[in-house]
């Protein structure tokens, strides 16, 4: 078992260009979270899908931002145009009902705006 | 809606001494209730769970935490304090639509 898998690691992009964060959950997972974190804020949920549906994602910040999961085994998060105040390390995690397994986080991106 | 309040963004402890991270929930029904860590550059993983059966639930790495609703607390503790266990520690709660909402972490510093 990999684990979650995020790319890129790290993501340096200067402000109003489009940044795209990439997670494969584990296989066999079927919620998939977005997570964004900073000093100032802690551990931001953004979103979090169930079967491949977003359920809610009353934690996106503003229309910038936009999630999607095609498949069982993909998602993005897209910021578009991302903005210096976008920079902190974006998390995927995922897992199959906290009863049946604990939420599995990925490793993150560390996203750089400048 | 449920939430947990970490008090306190950093404690310090020395080496072999005992940890106490404090957690306190807010619920209107029973919680279920965790704690993770996140080492330096990496992802959050799960230390221990509460799902309502012992109040008293151990963990790995030694910690364990102890369920009070009179006190609406879940702290998080571990006897002797080892150098690696030096971390930002999250208390979670998993919300009526299985959303896990996370506090804002105590930073762990152990003193040699």
């Amino acid at each position: 078992d990999a684990g979650v898998i995020q790319s890129p690691r790290h993501e340096v992009t200067e402000m109003g260009q489009e940044v795209t964060l990439r997670c494969k959950p584990i296989s066999g997972h079927n919620s998939l979270f977005w997570y964004r974190q900073t000093m100032m804020r802690g551990l931001e949920l953004l979103i979090y899908f169930n079967n491949n549906v977003p359920i809610d994602d009353s934690g996106m910040p503003e229309d910038r931002f936009s999630a999607k999961m095609p498949n069982a085994s993909f998602s993005t998060l897209k910021i578009q145009p991302s903005e210096p105040r976008d920079s902190a390390v974006y998390f995927c995690a995922s897992y199959q009902g906290f009863e049946n397994s604990p939420l599995h986080f990925g490793n993150g991106t560390r996203l750089t705006v400048t | 809606a449920q939430s947990v309040t970490q008090l306190g963004s950093h404690v310090s402890v020395s080496e072999g001494a005992l940890v106490l991270l404090r957690c306190n929930y807010s619920s209107s029904v029973p919680p279920y209730l965790f704690w993770y860590v996140q080492y330096p550059n990496q992802g959050l993983q799960l230390l221990l769970k509460y799902t309502s059966a012992a109040t008293l639930v151990k963990g790995i790495n030694g910690f364990e935490a102890e369920f009070k609703k009179s006190e609406t607390s879940f702290h998080l503790t571990k006897p002797s304090a080892h150098m690696s266990d030096a971390a930002e520690y999250f208390c979670a709660v998993l919300n009526r639509d299985d959303k896990i909402i996370f506090g804002k972490g105590t930073r762990l510093h152990i003193l040699p």
